[in-house]
Protein backbone atom coordinates (compact mmCIF):
# COMPACT_ATOMS: atom_id res chain seq x y z
CA UNK A 1 0.00 0.00 0.00
CA UNK A 2 1.07 3.64 -0.17
CA UNK A 3 2.33 5.44 2.77
CA UNK A 4 2.05 8.89 3.13
CA UNK A 5 4.55 10.81 5.82
CA UNK A 6 3.39 13.98 6.82
CA UNK A 7 5.71 16.64 7.70
CA UNK A 8 6.74 18.31 10.54
CA UNK A 9 4.29 16.46 13.06
CA UNK A 10 3.94 19.53 14.49
CA UNK A 11 3.37 23.43 13.93
CA UNK A 12 4.00 25.72 16.21
CA UNK A 13 2.89 29.28 14.60
CA UNK A 14 0.79 32.66 15.22
CA UNK A 15 -2.46 33.63 13.61
CA UNK A 16 -1.50 35.78 10.66
CA UNK A 17 1.70 33.54 10.11
CA UNK A 18 1.89 31.59 7.23
CA UNK A 19 1.37 27.61 7.99
CA UNK A 20 3.18 25.06 5.24
CA UNK A 21 2.10 21.17 5.41
CA UNK A 22 3.96 18.32 3.93
CA UNK A 23 2.70 15.24 2.47
CA UNK A 24 4.95 12.63 0.48
CA UNK A 25 3.76 9.60 -1.02
CA UNK A 26 5.67 6.53 -1.03
CA UNK A 27 4.81 6.16 -4.67
CA UNK A 28 3.48 8.53 -7.66
CA UNK A 29 -0.43 9.18 -6.62
CA UNK A 30 -0.52 11.46 -9.88
CA UNK A 31 -2.68 14.52 -8.15
CA UNK A 32 -5.03 12.45 -6.14
CA UNK A 33 -4.12 13.85 -3.08
CA UNK A 34 -7.18 15.25 -0.18
CA UNK A 35 -6.24 17.31 2.65
CA UNK A 36 -8.73 17.38 5.77
CA UNK A 37 -8.97 19.20 8.98
CA UNK A 38 -9.60 18.44 11.92
CA UNK A 39 -10.81 19.28 15.64
CA UNK A 40 -10.95 18.32 18.66
CA UNK A 41 -14.35 16.21 18.79
CA UNK A 42 -15.19 16.60 15.76
CA UNK A 43 -15.11 14.74 12.06
CA UNK A 44 -12.53 15.62 9.68
CA UNK A 45 -13.55 18.19 7.27
CA UNK A 46 -12.53 18.11 3.70
CA UNK A 47 -10.47 21.06 2.64
CA UNK A 48 -8.68 20.21 -0.24
CA UNK A 49 -9.30 17.58 -3.29
CA UNK A 50 -7.53 16.51 -6.31
CA UNK A 51 -3.81 18.96 -5.35
CA UNK A 52 -5.51 22.07 -5.36
CA UNK A 53 -9.32 22.11 -5.16
CA UNK A 54 -11.09 23.80 -2.66
CA UNK A 55 -13.89 22.17 -1.36
CA UNK A 56 -16.96 23.69 -0.89
CA UNK A 57 -17.03 26.92 1.76
CA UNK A 58 -13.19 26.63 2.47
CA UNK A 59 -11.71 29.87 2.16
CA UNK A 60 -9.17 30.93 -0.25
CA UNK A 61 -6.06 31.37 2.23
CA UNK A 62 -5.79 27.46 2.00
CA UNK A 63 -4.56 26.30 -1.27
CA UNK A 64 -2.52 23.13 -2.38
CA UNK A 65 -0.11 22.18 -4.93
CA UNK A 66 2.13 19.23 -5.77
CA UNK A 67 2.64 16.22 -7.68
CA UNK A 68 3.36 13.10 -7.76
CA UNK A 69 5.17 12.45 -4.57
CA UNK A 70 5.17 15.31 -3.19
CA UNK A 71 2.36 17.32 -1.87
CA UNK A 72 1.66 20.39 -0.01
CA UNK A 73 -1.11 22.44 2.09
CA UNK A 74 -0.82 26.10 2.26
CA UNK A 75 -2.96 28.67 4.79
CA UNK A 76 -1.54 31.97 3.77
CA UNK A 77 -2.49 33.78 6.71
CA UNK A 78 -3.48 31.91 9.73
CA UNK A 79 -6.79 32.74 11.49
CA UNK A 80 -7.84 31.20 15.14
CA UNK A 81 -10.17 28.84 13.65
CA UNK A 82 -7.37 26.95 11.90
CA UNK A 83 -5.49 25.46 14.52
CA UNK A 84 -6.72 22.06 14.11
CA UNK A 85 -5.01 18.42 12.45
CA UNK A 86 -4.60 18.26 9.36
CA UNK A 87 -4.64 14.59 7.69
CA UNK A 88 -3.68 13.85 3.98
CA UNK A 89 -5.09 11.56 2.26
CA UNK A 90 -4.15 9.76 -1.46
CA UNK A 91 -6.78 7.74 -4.33
CA UNK A 92 -4.59 6.37 -6.27
CA UNK A 93 -4.16 3.12 -5.44
CA UNK A 94 -6.43 0.88 -3.04
CA UNK A 95 -6.18 0.80 -0.72
CA UNK A 96 -7.24 4.34 0.57
CA UNK A 97 -4.47 5.24 2.61
CA UNK A 98 -4.33 8.44 5.27
CA UNK A 99 -1.17 10.32 6.23
CA UNK A 100 -0.20 10.37 10.62
CA UNK A 101 -1.46 13.87 10.60
CA UNK A 102 0.24 17.34 11.28
CA UNK A 103 -0.64 19.57 14.46
CA UNK A 104 -1.01 22.92 13.73
CA UNK A 105 -1.15 24.52 17.20
CA UNK A 106 -0.92 27.95 18.48
CA UNK A 107 2.31 29.43 19.31
CA UNK B 1 -28.62 17.89 2.56
CA UNK B 2 -26.45 14.62 2.89
CA UNK B 3 -26.51 13.09 6.09
CA UNK B 4 -24.80 10.09 7.53
CA UNK B 5 -26.02 9.08 10.89
CA UNK B 6 -23.48 5.75 12.44
CA UNK B 7 -25.31 4.21 15.64
CA UNK B 8 -24.27 0.96 17.53
CA UNK B 9 -21.51 1.40 18.72
CA UNK B 10 -20.74 0.35 22.33
CA UNK B 11 -18.17 -1.50 24.89
CA UNK B 12 -17.22 -5.15 23.92
CA UNK B 13 -15.20 -7.55 25.54
CA UNK B 14 -12.48 -9.45 22.93
CA UNK B 15 -13.73 -11.78 20.79
CA UNK B 16 -17.17 -10.30 20.73
CA UNK B 17 -18.82 -9.28 17.65
CA UNK B 18 -21.08 -5.84 17.54
CA UNK B 19 -22.95 -4.66 14.43
CA UNK B 20 -22.57 -0.70 12.81
CA UNK B 21 -25.58 1.07 10.81
CA UNK B 22 -24.97 3.59 9.16
CA UNK B 23 -28.69 5.50 8.35
CA UNK B 24 -28.58 7.43 5.15
CA UNK B 25 -30.33 10.81 4.09
CA UNK B 26 -30.69 13.63 1.50
CA UNK B 27 -29.02 11.08 -1.51
CA UNK B 28 -30.22 7.54 -2.56
CA UNK B 29 -28.13 5.36 -0.99
CA UNK B 30 -28.84 2.69 -4.15
CA UNK B 31 -26.72 5.01 -6.37
CA UNK B 32 -23.78 4.97 -4.49
CA UNK B 33 -20.87 2.65 -3.29
CA UNK B 34 -20.17 3.65 0.36
CA UNK B 35 -17.51 3.06 2.99
CA UNK B 36 -16.53 2.85 5.90
CA UNK B 37 -13.26 4.64 8.05
CA UNK B 38 -12.57 4.28 11.37
CA UNK B 39 -9.90 6.41 14.29
CA UNK B 40 -8.63 5.11 16.98
CA UNK B 41 -8.71 7.52 20.07
CA UNK B 42 -6.04 10.12 19.50
CA UNK B 43 -4.67 8.36 16.45
CA UNK B 44 -4.82 9.02 12.56
CA UNK B 45 -7.70 7.88 10.47
CA UNK B 46 -7.34 4.31 8.38
CA UNK B 47 -9.63 3.10 5.94
CA UNK B 48 -11.51 -0.34 6.63
CA UNK B 49 -14.18 -1.72 3.88
CA UNK B 50 -16.00 -0.77 0.38
CA UNK B 51 -19.30 -2.02 -1.17
CA UNK B 52 -20.61 -1.54 -4.25
CA UNK B 53 -23.72 0.52 -4.87
CA UNK B 54 -25.63 -2.77 -5.27
CA UNK B 55 -23.69 -4.89 -2.20
CA UNK B 56 -22.51 -7.87 -4.81
CA UNK B 57 -19.04 -6.50 -4.47
CA UNK B 58 -16.83 -5.82 -1.21
CA UNK B 59 -13.26 -4.61 -0.74
CA UNK B 60 -11.52 -4.61 2.82
CA UNK B 61 -8.16 -3.76 4.68
CA UNK B 62 -5.98 -6.84 5.79
CA UNK B 63 -6.51 -5.79 9.69
CA UNK B 64 -10.34 -6.55 9.60
CA UNK B 65 -10.17 -8.98 6.51
CA UNK B 66 -11.78 -12.40 7.43
CA UNK B 67 -13.65 -10.84 10.86
CA UNK B 68 -15.72 -7.78 9.29
CA UNK B 69 -18.67 -8.11 7.02
CA UNK B 70 -20.16 -5.44 5.37
CA UNK B 71 -23.74 -4.98 3.79
CA UNK B 72 -26.30 -2.74 2.76
CA UNK B 73 -29.92 -2.88 2.40
CA UNK B 74 -31.15 0.25 0.01
CA UNK B 75 -34.66 -0.28 0.87
CA UNK B 76 -34.21 0.82 4.67
CA UNK B 77 -30.95 3.22 3.33
CA UNK B 78 -28.75 1.83 5.62
CA UNK B 79 -25.26 0.51 5.54
CA UNK B 80 -23.82 -1.80 8.32
CA UNK B 81 -20.63 -3.07 9.64
CA UNK B 82 -20.87 -6.24 10.91
CA UNK B 83 -17.66 -6.93 13.70
CA UNK B 84 -16.65 -9.90 14.97
CA UNK B 85 -13.58 -11.65 16.68
CA UNK B 86 -12.89 -8.04 18.22
CA UNK B 87 -9.56 -7.12 19.55
CA UNK B 88 -8.47 -3.99 21.71
CA UNK B 89 -6.64 -2.89 18.22
CA UNK B 90 -9.83 -2.59 16.70
CA UNK B 91 -10.77 0.34 19.56
CA UNK B 92 -12.26 3.06 16.89
CA UNK B 93 -14.64 6.05 16.37
CA UNK B 94 -16.37 4.14 13.07
CA UNK B 95 -16.81 7.00 10.02
CA UNK B 96 -19.72 5.55 7.13
CA UNK B 97 -18.83 7.35 4.03
CA UNK B 98 -20.20 7.77 0.29
CA UNK B 99 -18.67 7.36 -2.51
CA UNK B 100 -18.60 9.16 -5.98
CA UNK B 101 -19.33 6.18 -8.15
CA UNK B 102 -21.41 2.53 -7.90
CA UNK B 103 -18.23 0.71 -8.54
CA UNK B 104 -15.42 -0.74 -6.06
CA UNK B 105 -13.16 -0.60 -5.21
CA UNK B 106 -13.85 2.98 -5.65
CA UNK B 107 -10.77 5.55 -5.24
CA UNK B 108 -12.86 8.73 -3.19
CA UNK B 109 -12.47 11.70 -1.35
CA UNK B 110 -14.84 12.49 1.33
CA UNK B 111 -16.79 15.66 1.45
CA UNK B 112 -19.40 14.06 4.00
CA UNK B 113 -18.88 12.83 7.24
CA UNK B 114 -21.50 12.02 10.16
CA UNK B 115 -20.39 12.39 13.79
CA UNK B 116 -19.05 8.49 14.13
CA UNK B 117 -19.96 5.64 16.36
CA UNK B 118 -17.14 4.66 19.05
CA UNK B 119 -16.62 1.01 19.65
CA UNK B 120 -14.35 0.14 22.58
CA UNK B 121 -12.78 -3.15 23.53
CA UNK B 122 -11.94 -3.88 26.35
CA UNK B 123 -12.05 -6.54 29.08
Amino acid sequence: EIVLTQSPATLSLSPGERATLSCRASQSVSRYVAWYQQKPGQAPRLVIYDTFNRATGIPARFSGSGSGTDFTLTISSLEPEDFAVYYCQQRSRWPITFGQGTRLEIK
Amino acid sequence: EVQLVESGGGLVQPGGSLRLSCSASGFTLSGYAMHWVRQAPGKGLEYVSVISNEGDSTYYADSVKGRFTISRDNSKNTLYLQMTSLRPEDTAVYYCLTSRTTVVPSMDFFDYWGQGTLVTVSS
